[in-house]
């Protein structure tokens, strides 16, 4: 159980465009998804929280306008890099934590490689 | 603010040997979650063990068991009979407990553990 489905698993794409990444719980309900970013042999960084119908609360550092953070319903989160360049090329993982439980670990997603030309 | 130190880059053993990763965190709340987490190169968050704060009694999942010590802030992992498919990634994660809203993980820096044949 408490699996977290991540798509796509890889992208590239030209500079100048937007990517959407897609971060769903399967078998569970999520009110709460986590959405982290991690450069080659670093740990993860915590971008933002995201939160079913409210605004997802950013990290300091974050810009909220390039990362735009959509959770509208219990099982789906979307990240959407807005006009990418090279250096938002990266790393990202999704979690989830299941609804109506506190104090649980958060679920995690395979990732998705994003390679911006 | 919470954070968790992992003062070893890099380890290295031999197959079916044991090895011990160093965890150290930082933090003034009393009551509180660590993780193990590994990564091993798909890249994948995959949970090893987790531990509470208020349970003196330390952690184990079949060959992989933790040495909480609660006073001096230390967690570590240990991996007995180690096998080749323990060759990961090892992060230590904080979590602080609360009633409700969102729970972030704080990540250390990471351990990059090989297993030799």
């Amino acid at each position: 159980g408490a699996v977290v489905s991540q798509h796509p698993s890889w992208v590239i794409c030209k500079s100048g465009t937007s990517v959407k990444i897609e971060c769903r719980s399967l078998d569970f309900q999520a009110t709460t998804m986590f959405w982290y970013r991690q450069f080659p042999k670093q740990s993860l960084m915590l971008m933002a929280t995201s939160n079913e119908g409210s605004k997802a609360t950013y990290e300091q550092g974050v810009e909220k306008d390039k990362f735009l953070i959509n959770h509208a319903s219990l099982t789906l989160s979307t990240l959407t890099v807005t006009s990418a360049h090279p250096e938002d090329s990266s790393f990202y993982i999704c979690s989830a934590r299941v609804a109506g439980l506190s104090n649980q670990p958060q679920h995690f997603g395979d990732g998705t490689r994003l390679s911006i030309l | 603010a919470q954070t968790v130190t992992q003062s070893q880059p890099e380890m290295s053993v031999q197959e079916a040997e044991t090895v011990t990763l160093s965890c150290t965190y930082d933090t003034s709340e009393s009551n509180y979650y660590l993780f193990w987490y590994k990564q091993p190169p798909s890249r994948q968050m995959i949970l090893v063990i987790r531990q509470e704060a208020y349970k003196q009694q330390n952690a184990t999942e079949n060959r992989f068991s933790v040495n909480f010590q609660k006073a001096a802030k230390s967690f570590s992992l240990k991996i007995s009979d180690s096998q080749l498919g323990d060759t990961a990634m090892y992060f230590c994660a904080f979590m602080k407990q609360v009633i409700q809203g969102a729970q972030k993980l704080v990540f250390g820096q990471g351990t990059r553990l090989t297993i030799n044949p």
